[in-house]
Protein backbone atom coordinates (compact mmCIF):
# COMPACT_ATOMS: atom_id res chain seq x y z
CA UNK A 1 0.00 0.00 0.00
CA UNK A 2 1.34 2.69 -0.93
CA UNK A 3 1.32 6.36 0.74
CA UNK A 4 -0.50 9.01 0.48
CA UNK A 5 0.62 12.49 -0.54
CA UNK A 6 -0.25 16.28 0.90
CA UNK A 7 0.73 19.51 0.53
CA UNK A 8 3.24 20.27 3.83
CA UNK A 9 1.79 22.94 5.37
CA UNK A 10 -0.95 25.44 4.51
CA UNK A 11 -1.98 28.98 6.30
CA UNK A 12 -5.39 29.99 6.08
CA UNK A 13 -7.22 33.06 7.91
CA UNK A 14 -10.50 32.63 10.18
CA UNK A 15 -13.53 32.27 8.77
CA UNK A 16 -12.02 31.43 5.08
CA UNK A 17 -12.56 27.95 3.35
CA UNK A 18 -9.94 25.88 3.21
CA UNK A 19 -9.18 22.98 0.65
CA UNK A 20 -6.48 20.19 1.06
CA UNK A 21 -5.80 17.75 -1.33
CA UNK A 22 -4.57 14.75 -1.44
CA UNK A 23 -3.02 12.20 -3.74
CA UNK A 24 -3.59 8.55 -3.31
CA UNK A 25 -2.49 6.99 -7.11
CA UNK A 26 -2.19 3.66 -6.31
CA UNK A 27 -5.44 3.22 -3.88
CA UNK A 28 -6.76 -0.27 -4.12
CA UNK A 29 -10.13 -1.08 -4.96
CA UNK A 30 -11.56 -1.84 -1.95
CA UNK A 31 -10.12 1.16 -0.08
CA UNK A 32 -11.80 4.21 1.21
CA UNK A 33 -10.36 7.18 1.61
CA UNK A 34 -10.53 9.07 5.44
CA UNK A 35 -9.52 12.15 6.82
CA UNK A 36 -8.15 12.24 10.28
CA UNK A 37 -7.22 15.52 12.71
CA UNK A 38 -4.20 15.51 14.87
CA UNK A 39 -3.72 18.04 17.69
CA UNK A 40 -0.25 17.90 19.48
CA UNK A 41 0.38 15.76 22.11
CA UNK A 42 -3.06 13.76 20.78
CA UNK A 43 -3.80 10.76 18.58
CA UNK A 44 -5.38 11.46 15.80
CA UNK A 45 -9.36 12.08 15.03
CA UNK A 46 -11.74 11.23 12.29
CA UNK A 47 -13.35 13.81 10.31
CA UNK A 48 -14.82 12.20 7.21
CA UNK A 49 -15.15 8.81 5.23
CA UNK A 50 -15.86 8.64 1.38
CA UNK A 51 -15.58 5.68 -1.08
CA UNK A 52 -16.19 8.39 -4.34
CA UNK A 53 -18.74 11.06 -5.04
CA UNK A 54 -18.76 13.99 -2.15
CA UNK A 55 -19.85 13.36 1.18
CA UNK A 56 -20.67 15.66 3.95
CA UNK A 57 -20.97 16.12 7.43
CA UNK A 58 -21.28 18.61 10.15
CA UNK A 59 -17.54 19.79 10.06
CA UNK A 60 -16.82 19.36 6.65
CA UNK A 61 -17.07 18.26 2.67
CA UNK A 62 -14.98 15.25 1.01
CA UNK A 63 -14.65 14.96 -2.81
CA UNK A 64 -13.62 12.05 -4.64
CA UNK A 65 -13.14 12.22 -8.63
CA UNK A 66 -14.31 9.35 -10.16
CA UNK A 67 -10.82 8.11 -10.67
CA UNK A 68 -10.12 8.19 -6.98
CA UNK A 69 -6.60 8.63 -6.91
CA UNK A 70 -7.20 12.21 -5.28
CA UNK A 71 -9.42 13.70 -2.28
CA UNK A 72 -10.33 16.97 -1.20
CA UNK A 73 -10.63 18.45 2.07
CA UNK A 74 -13.07 21.24 2.67
CA UNK A 75 -13.39 22.80 5.72
CA UNK A 76 -15.74 25.64 5.88
CA UNK A 77 -15.06 28.92 7.81
CA UNK A 78 -12.11 27.78 9.82
CA UNK A 79 -11.53 28.78 13.12
CA UNK A 80 -8.34 28.97 14.99
CA UNK A 81 -9.01 26.02 16.74
CA UNK A 82 -8.74 23.76 12.93
CA UNK A 83 -4.86 24.34 13.49
CA UNK A 84 -3.80 21.05 13.14
CA UNK A 85 -2.50 18.17 10.99
CA UNK A 86 -4.56 16.87 8.85
CA UNK A 87 -3.91 13.30 7.17
CA UNK A 88 -5.89 11.40 4.55
CA UNK A 89 -4.76 7.69 5.12
CA UNK A 90 -5.98 4.82 2.66
CA UNK A 91 -6.67 1.29 3.57
CA UNK A 92 -9.35 -0.54 5.00
CA UNK A 93 -11.08 -1.98 8.30
CA UNK A 94 -7.63 -3.84 8.98
CA UNK A 95 -5.06 -1.09 8.50
CA UNK A 96 -4.49 2.58 7.64
CA UNK A 97 -1.64 3.80 6.00
CA UNK A 98 -0.82 7.43 6.66
CA UNK A 99 1.49 10.44 4.80
CA UNK A 100 3.12 12.47 6.45
CA UNK A 101 0.05 14.83 6.57
CA UNK A 102 -0.41 18.59 5.48
CA UNK A 103 0.15 21.11 9.10
CA UNK A 104 -2.97 24.00 8.63
CA UNK A 105 -2.18 27.11 10.65
CA UNK A 106 -4.87 29.49 10.99
CA UNK A 107 -4.00 33.00 11.66
CA UNK A 108 -6.70 35.69 13.51
CA UNK B 1 -18.47 7.10 26.68
CA UNK B 2 -14.66 6.53 28.04
CA UNK B 3 -12.41 6.70 24.96
CA UNK B 4 -9.09 4.28 24.10
CA UNK B 5 -6.47 5.13 27.28
CA UNK B 6 -2.68 3.67 27.21
CA UNK B 7 -0.29 3.99 29.87
CA UNK B 8 1.94 5.32 30.58
CA UNK B 9 1.63 8.54 28.68
CA UNK B 10 6.00 8.90 29.16
CA UNK B 11 8.19 6.48 29.11
CA UNK B 12 11.71 7.15 29.65
CA UNK B 13 14.25 3.91 29.10
CA UNK B 14 18.09 3.24 29.05
CA UNK B 15 19.17 1.53 25.70
CA UNK B 16 18.87 -1.92 26.39
CA UNK B 17 15.93 -1.79 28.78
CA UNK B 18 12.43 -3.65 27.93
CA UNK B 19 9.17 -1.64 28.01
CA UNK B 20 5.79 -2.23 28.03
CA UNK B 21 2.89 -0.19 26.88
CA UNK B 22 -0.45 -0.78 27.55
CA UNK B 23 -3.94 0.03 25.58
CA UNK B 24 -7.23 -0.14 26.69
CA UNK B 25 -9.60 0.49 23.47
CA UNK B 26 -13.35 0.89 24.11
CA UNK B 27 -15.36 -1.44 25.68
CA UNK B 28 -16.44 -3.77 23.02
CA UNK B 29 -14.44 -3.27 19.88
CA UNK B 30 -13.21 -5.86 18.33
CA UNK B 31 -10.47 -4.16 16.36
CA UNK B 32 -7.46 -3.58 17.68
CA UNK B 33 -4.37 -1.21 16.39
CA UNK B 34 -0.72 -0.11 17.03
CA UNK B 35 0.65 2.49 15.35
CA UNK B 36 4.65 4.60 15.60
CA UNK B 37 4.41 7.92 15.25
CA UNK B 38 7.91 9.37 14.70
CA UNK B 39 8.44 13.38 15.09
CA UNK B 40 6.92 15.37 12.47
CA UNK B 41 5.83 12.23 10.54
CA UNK B 42 2.31 10.03 9.94
CA UNK B 43 1.58 7.67 12.22
CA UNK B 44 3.01 3.75 10.73
CA UNK B 45 0.97 0.62 11.11
CA UNK B 46 2.40 -1.73 13.42
CA UNK B 47 0.08 -4.60 14.11
CA UNK B 48 -3.63 -5.44 13.42
CA UNK B 49 -5.64 -7.77 16.31
CA UNK B 50 -9.31 -8.94 15.81
CA UNK B 51 -10.50 -9.57 19.20
CA UNK B 52 -7.70 -12.05 20.95
CA UNK B 53 -6.28 -13.17 17.24
CA UNK B 54 -3.14 -11.42 15.52
CA UNK B 55 -4.14 -11.15 12.09
CA UNK B 56 -1.30 -8.70 10.86
CA UNK B 57 1.75 -8.10 12.18
CA UNK B 58 3.29 -7.03 9.12
CA UNK B 59 4.61 -3.44 10.19
CA UNK B 60 6.53 -4.82 13.31
CA UNK B 61 9.86 -3.51 12.53
CA UNK B 62 11.81 -6.29 14.13
CA UNK B 63 11.55 -9.33 16.26
CA UNK B 64 12.45 -7.01 19.40
CA UNK B 65 8.78 -5.88 18.93
CA UNK B 66 5.55 -8.25 20.15
CA UNK B 67 2.22 -7.28 20.83
CA UNK B 68 -0.70 -8.91 22.70
CA UNK B 69 -4.25 -9.24 23.18
CA UNK B 70 -4.58 -12.82 25.24
CA UNK B 71 -8.59 -11.89 26.12
CA UNK B 72 -9.60 -9.86 23.17
CA UNK B 73 -10.04 -6.55 25.15
CA UNK B 74 -6.33 -5.15 26.52
CA UNK B 75 -3.42 -5.15 24.71
CA UNK B 76 0.14 -4.83 25.38
CA UNK B 77 2.67 -3.87 23.52
CA UNK B 78 6.05 -4.94 24.29
CA UNK B 79 9.77 -3.54 23.14
CA UNK B 80 12.48 -5.72 24.47
CA UNK B 81 16.16 -4.27 24.45
CA UNK B 82 14.92 -0.75 23.35
CA UNK B 83 17.24 1.36 20.85
CA UNK B 84 17.27 4.90 20.36
CA UNK B 85 15.29 4.54 17.08
CA UNK B 86 12.73 3.20 19.17
CA UNK B 87 11.99 6.71 20.05
CA UNK B 88 8.81 7.73 18.97
CA UNK B 89 5.16 8.12 20.07
CA UNK B 90 3.29 4.70 20.20
CA UNK B 91 -0.34 4.84 19.30
CA UNK B 92 -3.23 2.49 19.72
CA UNK B 93 -6.07 2.60 17.67
CA UNK B 94 -9.67 0.67 18.30
CA UNK B 95 -12.74 -0.19 15.91
CA UNK B 96 -15.89 -2.04 15.74
CA UNK B 97 -14.84 -4.32 13.24
CA UNK B 98 -17.85 -5.87 11.23
CA UNK B 99 -21.06 -6.44 12.40
CA UNK B 100 -22.82 -8.83 10.07
CA UNK B 101 -22.73 -6.66 6.42
CA UNK B 102 -21.44 -3.50 8.06
CA UNK B 103 -18.33 -2.26 8.97
CA UNK B 104 -16.95 0.22 10.67
CA UNK B 105 -13.92 1.74 9.17
CA UNK B 106 -13.39 4.64 11.69
CA UNK B 107 -10.41 4.09 14.18
CA UNK B 108 -10.66 5.71 17.69
CA UNK B 109 -6.89 6.75 18.61
CA UNK B 110 -5.50 7.10 22.03
CA UNK B 111 -3.33 10.04 23.39
CA UNK B 112 -0.20 7.86 23.22
CA UNK B 113 2.57 6.67 24.74
CA UNK B 114 6.01 9.34 24.40
CA UNK B 115 8.74 6.43 24.64
CA UNK B 116 12.48 8.45 24.95
CA UNK B 117 15.21 5.71 24.64
CA UNK B 118 18.46 6.96 25.93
Amino acid sequence: LAKTTQPISMDSYEGQEVNITCSHNNIATNDYITWYQQFPSQGPRFIIQGYKTKVTNEVASLFIPADRKSSTLSLPRVSLSDTAVYYCPTGGYNKLIFGAGTRLAVHP
Amino acid sequence: GAGVSQSPRYKVAKRGQDVALRCDPISGHVSLFWYQQALGQGPEFLTYFQNEAQLDKSGLPSDRFFAERPEGSVSTLKIQRTQQEDSAVYLCASSAGTSGRITYNEQFFGPGTRLTVL
